[in-house]
């Protein structure tokens, strides 16, 4: 069975500042995608990044990069230059390929102060 | 484009009512998920449509829960009767296939109260 784990319930960063929010994850497929959501108090969830597990390098996207180490099963969201909006709840998830269902972990709380 | 749209956005029920959520997904997604999600939890699955079949249905609780997607475009979930523990946020998600590593795009939520 799938399982995500984020060990961090609370993150606190200086605007500016980098932050790394961390994911662990267990799989016995070999075939597999990594996904981080940001979910704002407005409660939608935010596509950020997506990591194949047959991708080489890391995935980034604007200032948003993921920290994926395959064998030991982490796949880590840094947010570079952190800015104000970025305060919000932070997923991680994941889905085996061919079957799309997205489980996610139990979330990170990211707060950005000036 | 327009994203994934959802009505209403907040619910208050007592229990035993009946309630129903609506879901438009982007054009053209095949591929339609509703999520439930407790306060304090990461999203969880309830069901997945395939155009206008049931892929996955495997968490969704059928003695009070039923969902349809008809013609294979909007969606409405149903409980009936709703119990105190029904309380989240209903969130709908669409993506363009159904197989292969297909980024899911969510709506906004129904955030429901059950009394």
């Amino acid at each position: 069975a799938q399982k995500i784990t984020q060990t961090q319930p609370g993150m606190f960063v200086q605007e500016k500042e980098a932050v790394t929010l961390d994911c662990t994850y267990d799989t016995s497929d070999p075939s597999y995608g990594l996904f981080w959501y940001k979910q704002p108090s407005s409660g939608e969830m935010i596509f950020l990044i997506y990591q194949g597990s047959y991708d080489q390098q890391n995935a980034t996207e604007g200032r948003y990069s993921l920290n994926f180490q395959k064998a030991r099963k982490s796949a880590n969201l840094v947010i570079s230059a952190s800015q104000l909006g970025d305060s919000a709840m932070y997923f991680c998830a994941m889905a085996n390929t061919g079957f799309q269902k997205l489980v996610f972990g139990t979330g990170t709380r990211l707060l950005v102060s000036p | 484009e327009a994203g994934v749209a959802q009505s209403p956005r907040y619910k208050i029920i007592e229990k035993r009512q009946s309630v129903a959520f609506w879901c438009n997904p982007i054009s053209g997604h095949a591929t339609l998920y509703w999520y439930q999600q407790i306060l304090g939890q990461g999203p969880k699955l309830l069901i997945q449509f395939q155009n206008n079949g049931v892929v996955d249905d495997s968490q969704l609780p059928k003695d009070r829960f039923s969902a349809e997607r008809l013609k294979g475009v909007d969606s409405t979930l149903k409980i009936q009767p709703a119990k105190l523990e029904d309380s989240a946020v209903y969130l709908c998600a669409s993506s363009l296939r159904a197989g292969g590593q297909d980024t899911q795009y969510f709506g906004p939520g129904t955030r429901l109260t059950v009394l």
